[in-house]
């Protein structure tokens, strides 16, 4: 199976800092990756696909990068509603993995 | 509007089974791919099984294997997950998720059903 490595556990950013979410891949997912926010009590939402690609009604704030094993999600401006938790999801191969999450809070 | 609405939980001794459902409106349900995804308390998210739009192509995690069965019902517009020789690893909220029109990944989530395994 391939291994999701995110990093870090958890987060604490002030009102509009950039706050950076990592993922790792144990082998090449040619950008096969997305991104999700869970919020307490909550269903996960789709933010990011494709590695890069912003899901419908997302803000533009939220944007992710990355290729072969190493991505990363980026904040660009920590809004309160931002908080949660935030999982990668590899979808290169079955089955498919996430990563641990990363808490997210604002300070 | 995009409707994800699992039912079947609840309380189920080890050992037993339990047939989870997922009732979907708001879209061409025999056009997508389905999957099942858990949550156990306090835990990160983990994939459980995924079928194809017409049910011909199935996948399950390692440790499910051989005792969850994927289905689905296109004429029902219903998505099921057969659970048999429960453990109490399997207590989780179990989501019904979509897979997307351009591709892989789950863009529409239920609000989930919560199964617990125990005594």
């Amino acid at each position: 199976d391939i291994q999701m490595t995110q990093s870090p556990p958890s987060l604490s950013a002030s009102l509009g800092e950039t706050v950076s979410i990592e993922c790792r891949a144990s082998e090449d997912i040619y950008s096969n990756l997305a991104w999700y926010q869970q919020k307490s009590g909550k269903s996960p939402q789709l933010l990011i696909y494709y590695a890069s690609s912003l899901q419908d009604g997302v803000p533009s704030r939220f944007s992710g990068s990355g290729s072969g094993t190493q991505y990363s999600l980026k904040i660009s401006g920590m809004q309160p509603e931002d908080e949660g938790v935030y999982y990668c999801l590899q979808g290169s191969k079955y089955p498919y993995t996430f990563g641990a999450g990363t808490k997210l809070e604002l300070k | 509007e995009v409707q994800l609405v699992e039912s079947g939980g609840g309380l189920v001794q080890p050992g037993r089974s339990m047939k989870l459902s997922c009732a979907a409106s708001g879209f061409t349900f025999s056009n997508y791919g389905m999957a099942w995804v858990r949550q156990a308390p306090k835990k990160g998210l983990e994939w459980v099984a995924y079928i194809s739009y017409d049910g011909g192509s199935t996948y399950y995690r390692d440790p499910v294997k051989g005792r969850f069965t994927i289905s689905r019902d296109n004429a029902k517009s219903t998505l099921y997950l057969q659970m048999d020789s429960l453990r109490s690893e399997d207590t989780a909220t179990y989501y019904c998720t979509t897979e997307a029109t351009r591709g892989w990944y789950f863009d529409f989530w239920g609000p989930g059903t919560m199964v617990t395994v125990s005594s």
